[in-house]
């Protein structure tokens, strides 16, 4: 159980397109998803909590307009990238948690999207 | 965010010795530690966790150990295998923050067989 699914898992695109990523609870419903930006060699930085039917909360020096996310429904979140750029090239990692499983816990992790702008 | 830094960046061990990854965190009021394990090109993959109230906590070939008086955890891998290459990184969970994962840099193992 509690299995967390990206896609794409991997989209190159052109400098200036917009590129969308989805991530899914498969067998679970998740109010709550998180969005990760990780690079090379680097720690998961998170960029943003995605609620389920209200607005996303970013963290201090992400781009809203840039990333905008959108959790329309109990098992599925997007992070849209608007005119990506090469330096947004990166790894995106989505989590979830599992409402069901209450208290302090483990975030669900799915198995990311490498995105690379040319 | 808070900080959670690992002492050691890489790490490369015999297959069959014993590994033990490091971190540090800075914020003592941490309710709630995980050890992730990301291969290259994955997600991160949940392997032990240990409450605040707790100082050891056992799994299968995995011991995480917890000294909140000097705000350090381990991960201790025993009987490394090759399969036991990757990135490892420490998350530290503050309550107050709505369970905000707060990510350590990462060490990373290589077993050399």
């Amino acid at each position: 159980g509690a299995v967390v699914s990206q896609h794409p898992s991997w989209v190159i695109c052109k400098s200036g397109t917009s590129v969308k990523i989805e991530c899914r609870s498969l067998d679970f419903q998740a109010t709550t998803m998180f969005w990760y930006r990780q690079f090379p060699k680097q720690s998961l930085m998170l960029m943003a909590t995605s609620n389920e039917g209200s607005k996303a909360t970013y963290e201090q020096g992400v781009e809203k307009d840039k990333f905008l996310i959108n959790h329309a429904s109990l098992t599925l979140s997007t992070l849209t990238v608007t005119s990506a750029h090469p330096e947004d090239s990166s790894f995106y990692i989505c989590s979830a948690r599992d409402p069901q499983r209450g208290g302090l816990d483990e975030q669900f992790f799915g198995p990311g999207t490498r995105l690379t702008v040319l | 965010g808070e900080s959670v830094g690992l002492h050691l960046p890489t790490l490369s061990v015999q297959e069959g010795d014993n590994s033990i990854i490091n971190c540090a965190y800075s914020n003592s009021a941490s309710d709630y530690f995980i050890w992730y394990k990301q291969e290259s090109g994955k997600g991160p993959q949940f392997i032990i966790d240990i409450r605040s109230n707790m100082d050891k906590r056992q799994g299968q070939r995995v011991t995480v150990l917890l000294n909140k008086t000097v705000k350090h955890l381990s991960l201790q891998i025993a009987a490394t295998q090759p399969g036991d290459s990757a990135v490892y990184f420490c998350a530290e969970i503050l309550s107050n923050t709505g369970n905000q994962f707060y990510f350590g840099t990462g060490t990373s193992l290589t077993v050399i067989p």
